[in-house]
């Protein structure tokens, strides 16, 4: 699976959009990219996926560069629950359940 | 989305003594189960792949013999930390998948060993 760098740590005020990037430059055709968050003591959260297309849930919008080699992650309105460590993780095929974490980004949503 | 539920969410146990460790998923079968590892201020290492029926699959470095994992049915696996000392302590989290595109994890637990 392909290798990802993101920030360290990000602070964002409340009701304002975050926005995580996320850099995969080794990305392969047929890898997915998934994003997950972890609250402090708690299992992770899945966020949302994507291949190619930009994508939209409930949750938060995935911007994938036309070259696929980085990747955005936004939450529109961050409130001061989506503190956490956010996960960029690239699998192979949207079926691939084993994960492998990186150290993520920890956003801070400052009110 | 799916729900995957541990028990205990935390336990605390003496030196020497196994504990055990369960993880469900409420509402859908799941042929295959993760277990990871956190310590403290680090990120969530893969212990082990538990396959419902057959034996499971450790990543390097992990015992198999302290680390027994059982997924004796498609809704249920266990990890049982056996002769559990204080370097065992950290936070266990199971995933399972329901078999669309991706995993769910269960609230984990923290276990303490005295």
């Amino acid at each position: 699976d392909a290798k990802t760098t993101q920030p360290t740590s990000m602070d964002c005020a409340e009701g304002r959009a975050a926005n995580l990037p996320c850099n995969h430059s080794t990305i392969s055709g047929n890898e997915y990219v998934y994003w997950y968050r972890q609250i402090h003591s708690q299992g992770p959260q899945y966020i949302i996926h994507g291949l190619k297309n930009n994508e939209t849930n409930e949750m938060a919008s995935l911007i994938i560069t036309e070259d696929r080699k980085s990747s955005t992650l936004i939450l529109p309105h961050a409130t001061l629950r989506d503190t956490a460590v956010y996960y960029c993780i690239v699998i192979a095929g949207a079926g691939s359940y084993q994960l492998t974490f990186g150290k993520g980004t920890k956003l801070s949503v400052i009110p | 989305g799916a729900v995957v539920s541990q028990h205990p969410s935390r336990v605390i146990c003496k030196s020497g003594t196994s504990v055990k460790i369960e993880c469900r998923s409420l509402d859908f079968q799941a042929t295959t189960m993760f277990w990871y590892r956190q310590f403290p201020k680090q990120s969530l290492m893969l212990m082990a792949t538990s396959n419902e029926g057959s034996k499971a699959t450790y990543e390097q470095g992990v015992e198999k013999d302290k680390f027994l994992i059982n997924h004796a049915s498609l809704t249920l696996s266990t990890l049982t930390v056996t002769s559990a000392h204080p370097e065992d302590s950290s936070f266990y989290i199971c995933s399972a998948a329901d078999g669309n595109s991706e995993a769910f994890f269960g609230q984990g637990t923290r276990l303490t060993v005295v």
